[in-house]
């Protein structure tokens, strides 16, 4: 069975740009989490997805970021304009059921770098 | 509000050696979860315990182990006769039982085994 799994691995911009990521959940996971990690820092939650559904953005810095789910498969996070302080490593990660006893299962991270 | 601490940044112990990591977690909530993560060089977040609140049995899986003590709070992870696999990056995280899915990390500790 395929994990989860995240694309680019890396993207390196500038500040002003744009980027995309993608996160492609386990299939049949309804239930989708974007999380990022500032160098050093903890991991921070940035939003969950219920199939297409945001069930909660509280983890969301600013309006300069923007999630979708169309079709409640895969899952796009977009930055623009991005900024030196969104640079870190952006997890996502997918469960079946969404409580909090169950496990999270995450993708490799996409690194982005804001120069 | 919660919170996990993992007041070790880094570790390096030899090849063969114990090492203990230690995690310590503040919730409000009666009923909660505990897991740890691993993040090896490649970079995708491992899952390899969770434990519930109401369940303070210490658990072993090879040479893993884990000692959940509610009384200081802290959930520590030992791994025994350690092995140069076992260097990455490892992450404790917490969840509460009431509708809040997302998990809450602490910095992480990172290990490094030395050959």
């Amino acid at each position: 069975e395929a994990g989860v799994t995240q694309f680019p691995s890396h993207s390196v911009i500038e500040k002003g740009q744009t980027v995309t990521l993608r996160c492609d959940p386990i299939s049949g996971h309804d239930n989708l989490y974007w999380y990022r990690r500032v160098m050093g820092k903890e991991i921070k939650f940035l939003l969950h997805f219920v199939k297409e559904s945001k069930q909660d953005e509280s983890g969301m810095p600013n309006n300069r970021f923007l999630a979708e789910r169309t079709g409640g498969t895969y899952s796009t996070l977009k930055v623009q304009p991005a900024e030196l302080e969104d640079s870190g490593v952006y997890f996502c990660a997918s469960s079946q059921a969404g409580t909090p006893w169950e496990t999270q299962y995450f993708g490799p991270g996409t690194r982005l770098l804001v120069l | 509000a919660q919170k996990v601490t993992q007041a070790q940044t880094e570790i390096s112990v030899v090849e063969k050696e114990d090492v203990t990591l230690d995690c310590v977690y503040e919730t409000r909530d009666t009923t909660y979860y505990l897991f740890w993560y691993k993040q090896p060089p490649s970079g995708e977040l491992v899952f390899l315990i969770r434990r519930n609140s109401f369940d303070e049995q210490n658990e072993i899986s090879g040479r893993y182990s884990w000692n959940f003590q509610k009384s200081t709070s802290s959930f520590n992870f030992t791994i025994t006769a350690s092995q140069v696999v076992d260097s990455a990056v490892y992450f404790c995280a917490l969840t509460n039982n009431f509708g809040n899915e997302k998990l809450t990390f602490g910095t992480g500790t990172r290990l490094t085994i030395i050959p």
